[in-house]
């Protein structure tokens, strides 16, 4: 079965630091989209993506966030400066016809 | 502002028995609802999906039951098995098309016990 896969499974950054996580979605899925879940707390979304462009963004993804599909198989999400707040789980998917998929998820833990 | 609600944090329930979660939403602008099961260290899974033109929707074990006008959904799992034993989430979409971004609920922690 097709699967999105992200990697790395955990990343342990510095605050301040720049941190990009990437995802490879399934190959004929034309939306992408990212979430993140803080310890103990809902699935958020973040940003959708679609034709090489985003299709919507929450509050959450402020200037500190950009997404980038930069060849075509890769998805990427980049932190510009993290902070402490920004620790949590990123989830990627991807979605053709409804029913998004999901990756396994990053655990990003900002120190 | 939590659009979607759901109010039970954990369930317990016997092996064979029916488990029962609930959801609650505030958008009335939601076209389309999901349940997603997510286990520790995965990413969530689509489990059932029904949209609002429909009031039940099965699959196997599992039931998805909607009711618009009290703004409510609830996922029956019937019997429950010990591999059900995961978090629950509710989501929803007001995109009936389905590609705009689906707003998930807290989750509800299943465990089935043996």
């Amino acid at each position: 079965e097709p699967e999105v896969t992200q990697t790395p499974s955990h990343q342990v950054t510095q605050m301040g630091q720049e941190v990009i996580l990437r995802c490879v979605p399934i190959s004929n899925h034309l939306y992408f989209y990212w979430y993140r879940q803080i310890l103990g707390q809902k699935v958020e979304f973040l940003v959708s993506f679609y034709n090489n462009e985003i299709s919507e963004k929450s509050e959450i993804f402020d200037d500190q966030f950009s997404v980038e599909r930069p060849d075509g198989s890769n998805f990427t999400l980049k932190i510009r400066s993290t902070k402490l707040e920004d620790s949590a789980m990123y989830f990627c998917a991807s979605n053709s016809n409804y029913g998004y998929t999901f990756g396994s998820g990053t655990r990003l833990t900002v120190v | 502002d939590q659009q979607v609600k759901q109010n039970s944090p954990s369930l317990s329930v016997q092996e064979g028995r029916i488990s029962i979660l609930n959801c609650d939403y505030t958008n009335s602008m939601f076209d389309y609802f999901l349940w997603y099961k997510k286990y520790p260290a995965e990413g969530p899974t689509f489990l059932i999906s029904i949209s609002s033109i429909k009031d039940k929707n099965e699959d196997g074990r599992f039931t998805v039951f909607l009711n618009k006008s009290a703004k409510h959904l609830s996922l029956h799992i019937v019997p429950s098995q010990p591999g059900d034993s995961a978090v629950y989430f509710c989501a929803a979409s007001e995109d009936s098309g389905g590609y705009q971004k689906v707003t998930f609920g807290t989750g509800t922690k299943l465990q089935v016990i043996p």
